[in-house]
């Protein structure tokens, strides 16, 4: 069974840093792209980031890059979420994802069950 | 970016009707869209892949349609446990979800 449980969420001033962990299993974590993907409160689905099954890609939305670093431990089956430079606009559940994959490209076919994440002074 | 406008926002439906549930992309994607559910505090689940592929252990009552821009999510005899919202997302270039509709208990 396939399982993706997050950790490392909180309340957090702006400004400052946070960072996610999620640990994986179930699944050949190396064989996968892995994402985040984040919610606001009673907002909907916004895609954070994406990462390679090596690492060696990345990728994000004009809205978080330069701010946020995705990151993986393949040995450690684990995804991480660097996240710098906090806004209170950031505040949000954010869900570890898997990627599926086929010609018409990635879209999320297992998804944690979230961390809440709060950015307030 | 990509946008995508989910219609209706909101609908509102008895058990035993069948519903279509929109989704128009910004500019032609080919069959690059793929629909969630999402009920109130769970996490999202997939549905459908590539607008009309099915998902394994997803109720046979979950179809998609689509190609193009234009896309459908049409539920065959809603259930009262698919009350919750829908999600559509679009993988033709970087990721992006449309705004949801909500089916809710008329």
């Amino acid at each position: 069974e396939v399982q993706l449980v997050e950790s490392g969420g909180g309340l957090v001033q702006p400004g400052r840093s946070l960072k996610l962990s999620c640990a994986a299993s179930g699944f050949t974590f190396s064989n996968y792209y892995m994402a985040w993907v984040r919610q606001a409160p009673k907002k909907g689905l916004e895609w954070v980031a994406t990462i390679s099954t090596s690492g060696s890609r990345t990728y994000y939305p004009d809205s978080v890059k330069g701010r946020f670093t995705i990151s993986r431990d393949n040995a450690k089956s684990s995804l991480y979420l660097q996240m710098n430079s906090l806004k209170s606009e950031d505040t949000a559940t954010y869900y570890c994802a898997r990627h599926g994959f086929g010609l018409g490209g990635y879209y999320f076919d297992y998804w944690g069950q979230g961390v809440m994440v709060t950015v307030s002074s | 970016d990509i946008v995508l406008t989910q219609s209706p926002a909101t609908l509102s439906v008895t058990p035993g009707e069948s519903v279509s549930l929109s989704c128009r992309a910004s500019q032609g994607i080919s069959t690059s869209i793929h629909w969630y559910q999402q009920k109130s505090n769970e996490s999202p689940r997939l549905l459908i892949k590539f607008a009309s592929q099915s998902i394994s252990g997803i109720p046979s009552r979950f179809s998609g349609s689509g190609s193009g821009t234009d896309f459908t999510l049409s539920i065959n005899r809603v259930e009262s446990e698919d009350f919750s919202v829908y999600y559509c997302q679009q993988s033709y270039s970087l990721p992006t979800f449309g705004a949801g509709t909500k089916l809710e208990l008329k």
